[in-house]
This record gives structure tokens, sequence and C-alpha cells, in this order.
């Protein structure tokens, strides 16, 4: 079973271009989220989304994110008009579908993250 | 509001130490608690999860327990050995938010030969 997939796993933007981050989540998973890592600081929770709906985006900034998680294919963060505050590791993470009896079922599994650096 | 603290920020032992890493949180209605460890340029692996009516969980050398009417956890590490160096990572899972995680700065460890 592959675990979370992030892509890019490195990307450079220069001030005003557009970040794409995706991730695929565990199979069988249908809960995303997504968290950042700035420098020298801890993990902060972004958004958490499930197939084609936001549940929570309480931590995304109010201009230039936005993240979508279609019916088909991976979650995608966007980030518009990039500045180099951006520059962070950007983290997703999958559960399975809540309330699961699985002895896992309550466990998040994180991606390796995709590290973005604006120039 | 959760708020999630560790201390300490950064420790150096000498390999094959015991150590006591330690989690706070300021609010007592949490779903689990989860430890994690972090590399350097690397995503987070979990190491133990321990739901809210648990009190410890164990993993090899690893044991974590959980007390959470006090808001505390601890990750104790036997026999610490260099490949044990890496950021620890406490994170909260609040109830009734989803599955949303409130992390804690995290702890450097460096276990020195």
């Amino acid at each position: 079973n592959a675990g979370v997939m992030q892509n890019p796993r490195h990307l450079v933007r220069r001030r005003g271009q557009e970040a794409r981050l995706r991730c695929s989540p565990m199979k069988g998973h249908s809960h995303v989220y997504w968290y950042r890592q700035l420098p020298e600081e801890g993990l902060k929770f972004m958004v958490y989304l499930q197939k084609e709906n936001i549940i929570d985006e309480s931590g995304m900034p109010k201009e230039r994110f936005s993240a979508e998680f279609p019916k088909e294919g991976p979650s995608i963060l966007r980030i518009q008009q990039v500045v180099r505050g951006d520059s962070a590791a950007y983290f997703c993470a999958s559960s399975p579908v809540q309330g699961s009896s699985q002895r896992s079922g309550n466990t998040i599994y994180f991606g390796e993250g995709s590290w973005l650096t604006v120039v | 509001k959760q708020e999630v603290t560790q201390i300490p920020a950064a420790l150096s032992v000498p390999e094959g130490e015991n150590l006591v890493l330690n989690c706070s949180f300021t609010d007592s209605a949490i779903y689990n608690l989860q430890w994690f460890r972090q590399d350097p340029g690397k995503g987070l692996t979990s190491l133990l999860l321990i739901q809210s009516s648990q009190r410890e969980q164990t993993s090899g050398r690893l044991n974590a327990s959980l007390d959470k009417s006090s808001g505390r956890s601890t990750l104790y590490i036997a026999a610490s050995q260099p490949g044990d160096s890496a950021t620890y990572l406490c994170a909260v899972r609040p109830d009734n938010q989803g599955g949303k995680l409130i992390f804690g700065q995290g702890t450097e460890l460096s276990v020195k030969p």
C-alpha cells in the first residue's frame, strides 16, 4: 500500500508566479489535510478536505491560497502570486473515514512534503 | 484555543542514555495524541498514538504516556542510539474538529556516539 504521495518534492518559483502542490492520499483514505512548516517553526494546520468538500479551512491565509480535492485525482494546494514569505515545507496527510473500526482508523499518515522556495 | 508546548526545545545526550521528552497541552478535550519523528528535510513518521481513554503506548524502546486531566504526555526513549537523532513532534487531535492536529514546536534530539 503506497503511502501519501506528494509532488513535486521541491519547487522553485519567482515572486508573483503560481505554485501548485499535489497530494495523492493513501489508498482507501478519503480525508486529506494540508499543513505548512515555516523555517524554524512548527507545523501549522491549513485545511481539511474530503472528496469535493472543504471541511475546515480555518488555517488557510485569506488571500492567494486555495485547496481542492476533486472526485477524481489528487488534492491540489494552489498558491497564487507567491511571495518570499510563502517559502516553506508543505505537508499533506490523509486518514481513513472517521469512525472506522480498523485499528489504524485514527492514525493520520503524512507525505514526505513539498519544499517551496520563492526567489 | 488549544496550544501544545514541548520541552526541551533541544537535547543532546550520549549514546545509551534513557531520556524523556515532554509535551503539554492546554485543553484536555482531546481525541488522541500522537508522537512523530521528523528527520531533516523529510516528512513525518508516526511513532505512537494514544487514544484519549488510554494511559500509555509502547513500541520497542519507545513508551509514551498520557495524562489527559493534567494536559501532559511524555515520550520515553530507552537506551538511546545515534540513529534516534531527529526532531520529535507531539500533536494533539482536538475533540470535534475532524482529524485536524495541533503540533508542538518539537524537540531536536542529538545522540552522540
